[in-house]
């Protein structure tokens, strides 16, 4: 039983350029989010999804898009990349969304460096 | 605005005794869950320790547990007969109850243990 894996582990992308970080997880669960953890700071929600065909925007959405074809597979996109956007990406899954005690699980993270 | 707040950034203690990491939160839901998360240099987020807001009795998970003073909202974390490898970063979370289950964070603490 894998979790949640996240792919790649580490990324330098110029200014400008695209990629899209990939999370996949092999729970069957229905909820999937991806926050970005900048230096010294706590997680903040870039997207989540309720279910596969259904995503919402979270605290911090833009620069960033996401799809849910999928239960196991939640790509976020990263379209013409910003210093901004230089942060470590993690992704989660969690199999009742806020019901209660059941945590969320988190991936490894992606190390995003954006020059 | 439902929010976390962290107020000690960086802590020291002398291995084999307690600490008590400060957390306190803001909500206007009557019903939420509160997570505490350590981050180890290796960056993954490690689940600790969960308290439900109807919870009758402080959660306790091993050599974690939670004060949890609902009429103050506070919800700090006592850590027993501390190690070497409970050096890290710790951080505190809540999940509203009537949202989508996505994790509002802290900004952490940074907890150093000495020999």
């Amino acid at each position: 039983n894998a979790g949640v894996t996240q792919t790649p582990k580490f990324r330098i992308l110029k200014i400008g350029q695209s990629m899209t970080l990939q999370c996949t997880q092999d729970m069957n669960h229905n909820y999937m989010y991806w926050y970005r953890q900048d230096p010294g700071m706590g997680l903040k929600l870039i997207y989540y999804s309720v279910g596969a065909g259904i995503t919402d925007k979270g605290e911090v959405p833009n620069g960033y898009n996401v799809s849910r074809s999928t239960t196991e597979d939640f790509p976020l996109r990263l379209e013409l990349a910003a210093p901004s956007q230089t942060s470590v990406y993690f992704c989660a899954s969690s199999p009742l969304g806020a019901g209660g005690r059941e945590t969320q699980y988190f991936g490894p993270g992606t190390r995003l460096l954006v020059l | 605005a439902q929010k976390i707040t962290q107020t000690q950034p960086g802590m020291f203690v002398q291995e084999k005794e307690a600490v008590t990491l400060d957390c306190t939160y803001d909500t206007s839901d009557p019903s939420y869950g509160l997570f505490w998360y350590k981050q180890p240099s290796s960056g993954e987020m490690i689940f600790l320790i969960y308290q439900g807001s109807y919870d009758q009795q402080n959660a306790t998970e091993g050599r974690y547990s939670l004060n949890f003073q609902k009429a103050r909202k506070s919800a700090n974390l006592v850590i027993s007969a501390s190690q070497l490898g409970d050096s890290a970063m710790y951080f505190c979370a809540m999940i509203p109850l009537g949202s989508q289950g996505n994790l509002i964070f802290g900004k952490g603490t940074k907890l150093s243990v000495k020999p």
